[in-house]
């Protein structure tokens, strides 16, 4: 069966600071991939996602960016973070037919930028 | 564009209430909707699911919703709600053919024992 995983799961950094999420998918081989932020009273908003190798898309302008090394790994990064980074990060990959698709989410991470 | 609408941010209820959990979506083409529940401390979990057919749909837990094509809704439903189901509801939708898959901003729901 296909498992989605997130390191670290908590993260306490100070502003100014480099960030790098992992995210790993087992089970599967060339999952779309996805980056989400979720914010109390915000739902989750999509940053990034990936349909293969190399291949980003960005939803939003921002501090933050993707990258995508290896079928089964997307990595989300910051060369300086700020404060407005705080939140719960979450990895997803889409399972499922032409049509039919659906994502399935790993455990998140919380960031705290201090 | 998409965009999802979660007109309740808080419901509290006792158990062995009714439930039902609104969502509006806006969208003027074929869509799929699911709805996801993030128990405290837990990550983000398929509820259930509708993509065609019968629009009345039915998840875990006793949870089901029913896709309205005409009012562009999916409201999500159990008729008797326990204190376990105490989560935070996410309504989602995601136009055929689109990568995005576009949220609401969620229901926390508190049952009371």
């Amino acid at each position: 069966s296909q498992t989605i995983h997130q390191w670290p799961a908590t993260l306490v950094q100070p502003v100014g600071s480099p960030l790098s999420l992992e995210c790993t998918v087992e089970g599967t081989s060339n999952p779309n991939l996805y980056w989400y932020r979720q914010a109390a009273g915000r739902g989750l908003q999509l940053l990034f996602y990936s349909v293969g190798i190399g291949q980003i898309s960005s939803e939003v302008p921002q501090n933050l960016s993707a990258s995508r090394p290896q079928d089964r790994q997307f990595i989300l990064s910051s060369k300086k973070l700020l404060l407005s980074d705080s939140g719960f990060y979450l990895c997803a990959w889409r399972a499922g037919l032409l049509g039919r698709e659906t994502q399935y989410f790993g455990p998140g991470t919380r960031l705290l930028v201090l | 564009a998409q965009s999802v609408s979660q007109h309740n941010h808080h419901v509290i209820l006792s158990e062995a209430a009714s439930l039902e959990l609104g969502c509006n979506y806006s969208y003027g083409g074929t869509v799929n909707l699911f709805w996801y529940v993030q128990y405290p401390g837990q990550h983000l979990q398929l509820l259930l699911k509708y993509f065609s057919g019968d629009p009345l749909v039915k998840g875990i837990k006793g949870f089901e919703a029913e896709f309205i094509k005409s009012k562009f809704s999916f409201n999500l439903r159990k008729p008797s709600v326990q204190w376990s189901d105490t989560a935070e509801y996410f309504c989602a939708v995601v136009g055929t053919g689109f990568q995005k898959l576009v949220f609401g901003t969620g229901t926390r729901l508190l049952v009371s024992p």
